[in-house]
């Protein structure tokens, strides 16, 4: 079966630091995976996807993150932190066409002033 | 485009009372979905409708029922409302199915519930 876990559902960092969300899948195939921020009062926006090709993938405001298949892995990262950055941010997967897809339980990012 | 909406932003409802979760898309997108919000518990599919006139149940539908007669419109009713039935709900919709290469969901900004 399909999951995905996120280390940590509060995490911390000041101003200007580096910002890391870790996320871990378990899959049978190689899956698509998915990372969506949720601002205050909001709902869910895509930041960024791995479908194929480059295991290291760019997003919207400066995050990325990279798809390790031996490690399953597929951590967020944003090398300098802003206060806007503040949101919950959830991990997705998604294993093939037609299939659903299944949500870690969400991250929230406080930035530190 | 005002992309997915949903009505209404957000309710008290007494136990046992009915009531229907508003959504709309302007997008012209087959795939609907609807997600319930839990603290802590990341979003659970509660249904899904590949186009109109199909809809399928997701991991969470007991207590819930969905229609979809157009392309544009994915209501969702509960029937007895429960306490368990607090939650945030979220509406969203994709051009293509979940899995595809070039999925991306596009979300509402939410229904707050609470039922008492």
């Amino acid at each position: 079966a399909q999951s995905v876990t996120q280390l940590g559902s509060h995490v911390s960092v000041s101003e200007g630091a580096l910002v890391l969300l870790r996320c871990n899948y378990s899959s049978s195939v190689p899956p698509y995976l998915f990372w969506y921020v949720q601002y205050p009062n909001q709902g869910l926006q895509l930041l960024l996807k791995y479908t194929t090709g480059a295991t290291l993938v760019k997003g919207i405001n400066g995050f990325e993150a990279e798809f390790k298949k031996s490690e399953t892995s597929f951590h967020l990262t944003k090398p300098s932190a802003h206060m806007s950055d503040a949101a919950e941010y959830f991990c997705a997967v998604s294993p093939n066409r037609d299939d659903k897809i299944i949500f870690g339980k969400g991250t929230r990012l406080h930035i530190l002033p | 485009n005002a992309g997915v909406t949903q009505t209404p932003k957000f309710r008290i409802l007494k136990i046992g009372q009915s009531m229907t979760l508003q959504c709309t898309q302007d997008m012209n997108h087959n795939y609907m979905y609807w997600y319930r919000q839990d603290p802590g518990m990341g979003l659970k599919l509660i249904y899904y409708s590949v186009g109109a006139g199909i809809t399928d149940k997701g991991e969470v539908p007991n207590g819930y029922n969905v229609s979809r007669s157009t392309t544009e419109d994915f209501p969702l009713r509960l029937e007895l409302a429960a306490p368990s039935q607090t939650s945030v709900y979220f509406c969203a919709s994709s051009f293509t199915p979940p899995g595809h290469l070039y999925n991306e969901q596009f979300f509402g900004p939410g229904t707050r519930l609470t039922v008492l």
